[in-house]
């Protein structure tokens, strides 16, 4: 069935360095990626998405790579700062006009040192 | 433009009992999709509703149940409540099911004893 794989679990770097999330989905129809950020005792926050037209996409210090081939995408954060500190969920969607539905990772928790 | 909001943000309940949670989505949006968080399950999709039908749902028993009104504004319901229901549950609204952009609320903490 459909399924993301996400690595690390656990990351921490040192304010400055970047951070790299990598996950792995299995339905190769999916088309649609967004990554959320979490942070303690609040609801997932959209912070970038791509979709599967699209190879990279970048905001600011914030920047999504998708290999369509390998069937993998990851989260690149650059010049990390402490109040980047939460975890990091990717996940997959089908595009349709009968579904939104999200096929999430377990979560990379994010620390970064001051 | 207000956010989602999602009550009651905590909820106490007991094995047996049951609940009704309620989600109000961004305004202009209709579909509201529905998501229990656990420590161990992660992330899991309940159901989504646009247009007042439910047009997906999750692998979850048939004791999670949910509707939407014509106001968009959705609840979930669980009944004969398990210690295993306890989770933050999330809502997310998007302005339509194909427009996958999902914004979501705080969420609700169940806890059942």
């Amino acid at each position: 069935g459909e399924n993301v794989e996400q690595h690390p679990s656990t990351l921490s770097v040192q304010e400055g360095d970047s951070a790299v999330i990598k996950c792995t989905y299995s339905d190769s129809a999916s088309n649609y990626f967004p990554w959320y950020k979490q942070e303690l005792g609040k609801g997932p926050q959209l912070i970038i998405d791509i979709r599967s037209n699209v190879g990279e996409k970048k905001d600011q210090r914030i920047a999504v790579t998708l290999n369509k081939t390998a069937k993998h995408f990851s989260l690149h954060i650059t010049e990390t700062q402490p109040e980047d500190s939460a975890v990091y969920f990717c996940a997959a969607s089908i595009s349709s006009s009968n579904t939104g539905k999200l096929i999430f990772g377990q979560g990379t928790t994010l620390q970064v040192k001051p | 433009k207000a956010g989602v909001t999602q009550t009651p943000r905590y909820l106490i309940k007991t094995r047996g009992q049951q609940v009704t949670l309620s989600c109000s989505p961004i305004s202009g949006h209709r579909s509201v999709s529905w998501y229990q968080q656990t420590p161990g399950q992660g992330l899991q999709f309940l159901f989504e509703y646009f247009s007042e039908t439910q047009r997906n749902k999750g692998n979850f028993p048939g004791r999670f149940s949910g509707r939407q009104f014509s106001n968009s504004r959705s609840e979930m319901n669980v009944s004969t409540l398990e210690l295993g229901d306890s989770a933050l549950y999330l809502c997310a609204s998007s302005l339509r099911i194909s427009y996958n952009e999902q914004f979501f609320g705080p969420g609700t903490r169940l806890t059942v004893l």
